[in-house]
């Protein structure tokens, strides 16, 4: 069972270079989610999906853009990448029902270090 | 807005005890879920125990449980017979229950180490 698989799992970049980090889940999930995390500062959701076609802003979405490319996959794009996009970044994706009651589950993160 | 508060950086527990991570929190809802997630050194983050704040019985998960204070805004983690597998990082994450609202705010988190 892959469950959420983000690719690439490490990065490194130099400033101003653009990258985009692939998350796809086959769990037939209908929302999905990126996050980045931080020493100190817990996790922090940039960008998400609630469903097919939709995508909204997060906590911290400068610098970075999403596409849901269908129901399995949903990127983040960072089109100039800068020191502070140094990170680990987590995909997420759960099943939203009226309640809003689904479980969140995690790919293994992607490390990205900007030079 | 609401936040998530973990006061305690790092916990230590000696293996077979018990430990407690607390959690506190700031909302104006009256209806929200609460959830603890283990950071073990592989990264991924595992759900470990969920709480629904309209249910008033804590939340039990074989060896893990919760004390939820719903008046106190307090969510705290028990681990019961620490095992060293339980070492890694804990985070206390708030979640609105309106429809839409897909934010899921983290705690800073507390680094658990379990003592042989």
């Amino acid at each position: 069972n892959a469950g959420v698989t983000q690719t690439p799992k490490f990065q490194v970049l130099k400033t101003g270079q653009s990258m985009t980090l692939q998350c796809a889940q086959d769990m037939n999930h209908n929302s999905m989610y990126w996050y980045r995390q931080d020493p100190g500062m817990g996790l922090r959701l940039i960008y998400y999906s609630a469903s097919e076609g939709t995508t909204d802003k997060g906590e911290v979405p400068n610098g970075y853009n999403v596409s849901r490319l269908n129901k399995r996959e949903f990127s983040l794009r960072l089109e100039s990448a800068a020191p502070s996009q140094t990170s680990v970044y987590f995909c997420a994706s759960k099943y939203t029902s009226g309640k809003n009651t689904g479980e969140l589950f995690f790919g293994e993160g992607s490390r990205l270090t900007v030079l | 807005a609401q936040t998530v508060t973990q006061s305690q950086p790092e916990m230590s527990v000696q293996e077979a005890e018990t430990v407690t991570l607390s959690c506190t929190y700031d909302t104006s809802e009256s209806d929200y879920y609460l959830f603890w997630y283990k950071q073990p050194p592989s990264r991924q983050m595992i759900l470990v125990i969920r709480q629904e704040a309209y249910k008033q019985q804590n939340a039990t998960e074989n060896r893990f449980s919760v004390n939820f204070q719903k008046a106190a805004k307090s969510f705290s983690l028990k681990i019961s017979d620490s095992q060293l597998g339980d070492a890694a990082m804990y985070f206390c994450a708030y979640r609105s229950s309106n429809f839409g609202n897909e934010k899921l705010t983290f705690g800073t988190g507390t680094r658990l180490t379990i003592i042989p």
